[in-house]
């Protein structure tokens, strides 16, 4: 199985342009989130979604949003990008017998 | 607020044994999670402690006192594949994980 996908790989964005991560999980989990990783900074939850139709806000949420229409697919969009939303974006399931998360690939985003 | 501490950074020696520390003040304990993480690629996860007392997974084990509010991961017989980051986390009263920034391994051989 692919586990977690995430697309695209990487993006150069002009700042003010819109833009949605992809992230795809065939695992069934109901549970998924997605984070921002900076240099020297723990991973930081943006949203996540406890199950399909429902989303919440994460520690750092502004000017990010997300939507779950169904368990399988959870994007994540930038309504006007800004350069400190440079950084490298994961989206995470949990589940497994922990409930522990699962990671995607990353998406590597710079925003100019 | 909540916080987790862990070393910027360790070195050690292809073969020897390290112990990477991770302090924690959170809003509610529902588990401890370490994650490695390699230069480039997504965390893995690698170990769970929810009880006090020492897992052990193969050449890694965790511990975890949750009275102190600390845990340590051991990594035995270094490899150099060993090179990584390492990701502690806590899972809050809200069931969400609180990360750590991560604890750098350099092995040298």
């Amino acid at each position: 199985t692919a586990g977690i996908t995430q697309a695209p790989t990487s993006q150069i964005l002009a700042a003010g342009r819109s833009m949605t991560l992809r992230c795809t999980q065939d695992m069934r989990h109901n549970a998924m989130y997605w984070y921002r990783q900076d240099l020297g900074l723990g991973l930081r939850l943006i949203h996540y979604s406890n199950t399909a139709g429902t989303t919440g806000k994460g520690e750092v949420p502004d000017g990010y949003s997300v939507s779950r229409a169904n368990t399988d697919d959870f994007p994540l969009t930038l309504a006007s990008a800004v350069p400190s939303q440079t950084s490298v974006y994961f989206c995470a399931s949990s589940g497994g017998y922990n409930n522990e998360q699962f990671f995607g690939p990353g998406t590597r985003l710079t925003v100019l | 607020g909540q916080n987790i501490d862990q070393p910027t950074e360790m070195t050690a020696t292809e073969g020897a044994i390290v112990q990477i520390n991770c302090t924690y003040q959170t809003s509610g304990f529902n588990g401890l999670f370490w994650y490695q993480q390699h230069a480039g690629e997504a965390p893995t996860f690698l170990s769970y402690n929810v009880l006090d007392g020492l897992e052990e997974k193969g050449r890694f084990s965790s511990f975890l006192s949750r009275s102190k509010g600390y845990s340590y991961l051991l990594l035995k017989e270094l490899q150099m594949k060993d090179s990584a980051s390492y990701l502690c986390a806590v899972r809050d009263s809200n069931y969400q994980l609180i990360w750590g920034a991560g604890t750098k391994l350099i092995i040298k051989p």
